[in-house]
């Protein structure tokens, strides 16, 4: 079975360009978490799909980043226009619902983004 | 708001020797999960043990096992018999109760482990 995905696995790009970054959740998880880890610091949660729908975007930076899930299978995120403290890995991760308590989150491998 | 704090940035340990890497959190909240994830260098990062909160036994995984000191708010990981494979870098993390919700990590420990 193949594991969560992630694309690219590294991006260069200027500020104020755009970025999207892209993430493909095991087959049949319907959950889906995006986190980032800034240089030296925690990993943090930045949102949260069940299907395509967005479950908590509590931990979003800003307006210039935007989460989509369309039909509920892959996922991007797009920094528009990025900024230099957007430098950091992208995690996805992506689990079954389920009514116990086991949730277990399978991470992708990220994506290291950096804004020069 | 919760936290969760890793002291340890890195940690070295000898071949077939113990290490514990330590790890503490902050919540209010009675109804929990612990978690240790493992990233080895330039791989995914997957999940190495999970401990409930309402459960007073310490979780185990062949080698790997947890110190689980409710009242202390600690959560350390013990690695018995380390092998090169071993080395990673570790994270602690919480999840609030409830079937499923975002982690909240610790900063990590980078593990060496000498041959």
């Amino acid at each position: 079975e193949a594991g969560v995905t992630q694309f690219p696995s590294h991006s260069v790009i200027e500020k104020g360009q755009t970025v999207t970054l892209r993430c493909d959740p095991i087959s049949g998880h319907d959950n889906l978490y995006w986190y980032r880890r800034v240089m030296g610091k925690e990993i943090k949660f930045l949102l949260h799909f069940v299907k395509e729908s967005k479950q908590d975007e509590s931990g979003m930076p800003n307006n210039r980043f935007l989460a989509e899930r369309t039909g509920g299978t892959y996922s991007t995120l797009k920094v528009q226009p990025a900024e230099l403290e957007d430098s950091g890995v992208y995690f996805c991760a992506s689990s079954q619902v389920t009514p116990r308590p086991q949730e277990t989150q399978y991470f992708g491998p990220g994506t290291r983004l950096l804004v020069l | 708001a919760q936290t969760v704090t890793q002291s340890q940035p890195e940690m070295s340990v000898q071949e077939a020797e113990t290490v514990t890497l330590s790890c503490t959190y902050d919540t209010s909240e009675s109804d929990y999960y612990l978690f240790w994830y493992k990233q080895p260098p330039s791989r995914q990062m997957i999940l190495v043990i999970r401990q409930e909160a309402y459960k007073q036994q310490n979780a185990t995984e062949n080698r790997f096992s947890v110190n689980f000191q409710k009242a202390a708010k600690s959560f350390s990981l013990k690695i018995s018999d380390s092998q090169l494979g071993d080395a990673a870098m570790y994270f602690c993390a919480y999840r609030r109760g409830g079937s499923q919700g975002n982690l909240i990590f610790g900063k990590g420990t980078k593990l060496s482990v000498k041959p």
